[in-house]
């Protein structure tokens, strides 16, 4: 058990550009999650994959965010023209189904800071 | 729609003293009760969780919280910390009833433990 890892672990980009984070979930774990979190505040629920169809989609998740889990393995996130409101610690998690009682196993988040 | 609030942002505390950590949930439906901790550049961890059953829970290292339906609550408490147990304090929910894992949470609680 490897844990959940996330890449990159800091990403710095200016305004406009467009930005990509991997995660890498527990293996042998369905259930992929997607939550943002600003400072002094605690995480918030963006997205989550079963498998590879992304069930839920958070209203936060505007149309310049996409999410994918193209082979129920490691999914990408990804924001198009970003902005300066997008500065973040974006964290990953997974977890085996069934069950809203399965813990979820977070990894260590990529930092995103918009210029 | 479901709420978490956490009473306190930062509590002081000095070590081998008692601590309480207070969390009320807003929710019209059943939910699973959740502490999760994160130390200083980690990823989050659970802590505990209450799922059903006896309304006191506890972790290994020695937390506990306990589960009030009446007063909405479940604070987390531990009768002497130590200066390791100085970290963010999340509490979340997530609906029994479906079966997402989303997990809602508050906005946290620094627990600092002082020598």
């Amino acid at each position: 058990d490897t844990g959940v890892s996330q890449d990159p672990r800091h990403k710095i980009t200016k305004r406009g550009q467009n930005v990509t984070f991997r995660c890498d979930p527990i293996s042998e774990h369905n259930r992929l999650y997607w939550y943002r979190q600003t400072l002094g505040q605690g995480p918030e629920f963006l997205t989550y994959f079963q498998n590879e169809a992304q069930l839920e989609k958070s209203r936060l998740l505007s149309d310049r965010f996409s999410a994918e889990r193209p082979k129920g393995s490691f999914s990408t996130l990804e924001i198009q023209r970003t902005e300066q409101g997008d500065s973040a610690m974006y964290l990953c998690a997974s977890s085996r189904t069934p069950g809203s009682f399965n813990e979820q196993f977070f990894g260590p988040g990529t930092r995103l800071t918009v210029l | 729609a479901q709420s978490v609030t956490q009473l306190d942002s930062q509590v002081p505390v000095f070590e081998e003293a008692p601590v309480e950590l207070r969390c009320n949930y807003s929710s019209s439906v059943s939910v699973y009760l959740f502490w999760y901790v994160q130390y200083p550049n980690q990823g989050l961890q659970l802590l505990l969780k209450y799922l059903s059953g006896s309304t006191l829970v506890e972790s290994i290292n020695g937390f506990e919280a306990e589960f009030n339906k009446s007063q909405t609550s479940f604070h987390l408490r531990k009768p002497s910390v130590h200066i390791s147990d100085t970290a963010e304090y999340f509490c979340a929910v997530s609906m029994s009833y479906r079966n997402t894992g989303k997990l809602i949470f508050g906005q946290g609680t620094t627990l600092q433990v002082k020598p």
